[in-house]
């Protein structure tokens, strides 16, 4: 495809359950971000990816949520025993990566803890 | 001091009218800038870049003050279809993150 595909579009857990959020991006990009936005905020940066390796994960809220990209295309973003305040929509965004470049976004995924 | 700091609004402008929204910085090292647009549950898409003093497409106008650590963006002849929040974006020093804003919510009223 030729955007930044995520999936699923829409998840709805139980509080404790561990989800996977998966996004595809853009061929050739190699770099790969996460961000999280809740209602009435901009994007919340998460974590960068560099090719396969995590450039920076500063953002990460603690150690319920993790992330990888073992071939340096796809990432999984991986949250275990979900809370409620973990509600939100997850953006994945791709870029060129040579810094300044913009990056692209994906639809996101709706994160629905309950 | 926030990284980068919106007022969030919202801007409720009728449509013609010019408006303009200011985005402040706290890192002096960063060297591009960007404008993002949000429509209600969808994703941010690129707007403008800002890479030295300014940047103009058509009704949209893009500016860098970098004295004062801050980049605007002056809308005119303002459209319905212009409603939306705007979101803007600086790269942390010496990195490739991306920080954002909270954004500015435009209302352009008929």
């Amino acid at each position: 495809g030729a955007g930044v595909s995520q999936t699923p579009s829409n998840k709805v857990t139980e509080k404790g359950k561990y989800v996977e959020l998966r996004c595809d991006p853009i061929s050739g990009h190699t770099a790969l971000y996460w961000y999280r936005q809740s209602l009435g905020q901009g994007p919340e940066f998460l974590i960068y990816f560099q090719g396969t390796g995590a450039a920076d994960d500063s953002g990460l809220p603690n150690d319920r949520f993790f992330a990888v990209r073992p071939e340096g295309s796809v990432s999984t973003l991986k949250i275990q025993r979900t809370e409620r305040g973990d509600s939100a929509v997850y953006l994945c965004a791709s870029s060129s990566g040579t810094g300044g470049n913009e990056a692209f976004f994906g639809q996101g995924t709706r994160l629905t803890v309950v | 001091r926030k990284e980068v700091e919106q007022d969030p609004g919202p801007f409720n402008v009728p449509e013609g009218a010019t408006v303009a929204f200011n985005c402040t910085y706290s890192n002096s090292a960063s060297q591009s800038f960007f404008w993002y647009r949000q429509d209600c549950r969808k994703e941010p898409k690129l707007l403008m870049s800002v890479y030295s003093s300014g940047n103009e497409d058509g009704r949209f106008t893009a500016q860098l003050n970098r004295a004062s650590q801050y980049i605007s963006l002056l809308i005119r002849d303002s459209k319905l279809s212009d409603s939306a929040t705007y979101l803007c974006v600086v790269p942390a020093s010496g990195t490739y993150k991306y920080i954002f804003g909270t954004g500015t919510r435009l209302k352009v009223l008929a």
